[in-house]
């Protein structure tokens, strides 16, 4: 099926610090998604993305997350600064319309630990 | 809200059987959509089948197929001539069809293991 990539496969950083999550989605998908998993426990809707902008966002994005796509190049999710509770799987997605026409196709997942 | 439920924690079933996962959901919308994923032992999240809720068919992609059961509120998931390599966690989503309404709601997750 269709591939996403996420760089980096496994981030650790110190509490407090910048992250940057990259995804490189599908190439002819326009609409973007990050979502959050918590070891064990089921993904979680953050955020979707389309034509330069945040669509919509769950409680979880918080003040501290952003979303870009500059250029047409990764799509990334910055964490500043991050938080211990910030450590999870983050995982993108992407399809290429919205609504009922497409699928959402999942990356590989970031796994990030916050210290 | 949107809610999806997954009971089985975990099932465990001899290679080459059937095995149904189920899976309810809740929406105020006439019109949505119900995928199943898996997600394997690296992490990977595969796509595996989705049912739209007008479609009265119950979707089958080879060894998949669904039992779409729309007054009950559930979309199982039927896996036959189960492989070693099945063995995953399968999750069920669900998307309403409003406009915007573009997020994924997950349910917890059916761990499937598959003995030899």
């Amino acid at each position: 099926g269709p591939k996403v990539l996420q760089i980096p496969s496994h981030q650790i950083i110190d509490m407090g610090q910048m992250v940057t999550l990259n995804c490189d989605p599908v190439s002819n998908h326009l609409y973007f998604y990050w979502y959050k998993q918590i070891l064990g426990q089921q993904m979680e809707f953050l955020v979707n993305f389309y034509n330069g902008k945040v669509m919509e966002k769950s409680k979880l994005f918080k003040d501290q997350f952003s979303v870009e796509r500059p250029d047409g190049s990764y799509f990334t999710l910055k964490i500043q600064p991050t938080a211990l509770e910030d450590s999870a799987v983050y995982f993108c997605a992407s399809s290429s319309h919205r609504g009922n026409q497409d699928t959402q196709y999942f990356g590989p997942g970031t796994r990030l630990l916050v210290l | 809200a949107q809610k999806v439920t997954q009971t089985q924690t975990s099932i465990s079933v001899v290679e080459k059987t059937t095995v149904t996962m189920d899976c309810v959901y809740e929406t105020r919308d006439s019109s949505y959509f119900l995928f199943w994923y898996k997600q394997t032992a690296s992490g990977e999240i595969v796509f595996l089948i989705r049912q739209d809720s007008y479609k009265k068919e119950n979707a089958t992609v080879g060894h998949y197929s669904l039992n779409f059961q729309k007054p009950k509120s559930s979309i199982g998931l039927i896996i036959t001539a189960t492989q070693i390599e099945d063995s995953a966690v399968y999750f069920c989503a669900m998307r309403e069809g409003a406009e915007g309404a573009d997020r994924l709601t997950f349910g917890k997750g059916t761990q499937l293991i598959i003995q030899p």
